[in-house]
């Protein structure tokens, strides 16, 4: 079964900073892999996907993700981190019927 | 907004009794899943519908059933409530059974 895991409970960063939060896979083959993001008190909002293709994925709110074969890897990234990101982020992926999260990383915004 | 609606926002009930949770999924999409959120236990697969038939259920307790419309909504009945199935209860609706967008959950508080 495929799996995700996120190595970081809790990250806290300044506003204006770079962030970059990990996402680890568990799967031989090039898997599906998403990031959600959940503001408090909200649902899960689809940040961006990858599939096939560019290893850079573009996505919502100005995120940006990197899929790593040599490091089973998909972390996401944001160049400048506005207050309104602190949210918790989890990595996902499909796992026969369902979505598999990852235990979701908790950004704390520092002004 | 994802598209997807989910009713009621708040649910506040005793140990003992049945409740329904009600999601209509994203116009177009055939597929409803429901997750249940804790903070013990994280971002958890309760089961799928696909067109009106299940196909699949993950740790999803005998006391909850679910169920699929005609008109493609879907209901999860919770009963025998106990306090540890006070958590976020999520729906989500996907056209392609991979990408999945999320409602706005229900908050469920068993006292």
């Amino acid at each position: 079964a495929q799996s995700v895991t996120q190595p970081d409970i809790h990250i806290t960063v300044s506003e204006g900073a770079s962030l970059e939060l990990r996402c680890n896979y568990s799967y031989g083959a090039t898997p599906y892999l998403f990031w959600y993001v959940q503001s408090p008190g909200q649902g899960l909002q689809l940040l961006l996907k990858y599939f096939s293709g560019d290893t850079l994925v573009q996505g919502i709110k100005g995120f940006e993700a990197e899929f790593k074969r040599s490091q089973s890897s998909f972390n996401l990234r944001k160049p400048s981190v506005h207050w309104s990101d602190a949210a918790e982020y989890f990595c996902a992926v499909p796992n026969d019927y369902k979505l598999s999260f990852g235990a979701g990383t908790t950004v704390t915004v520092r002004a | 907004d994802s598209g997807v609606t989910q009713t009621p926002k708040h649910l506040i009930t005793a140990t003992g009794q049945r409740v329904t949770l009600r999601c209509s999924p994203r116009s177009g999409d055939l597929s409803v899943y429901w997750y249940q959120q804790s903070l013990d236990q994280g971002l958890q697969f309760l089961i799928h519908y696909y067109n009106g038939e299940e196909r699949a259920k993950g740790n999803i307790l005998e006391r909850f059933s679910a169920q699929q419309f005609p008109d493609l909504h879907s209901e999860l009945n919770l009963s025998s409530l106990e306090l540890g199935d006070s958590a976020l209860y999520f729906c989500a609706s996907s056209f392609t059974g991979d990408e999945q967008y999320f409602g706005p959950g229900t908050r469920l508080t068993v006292t």
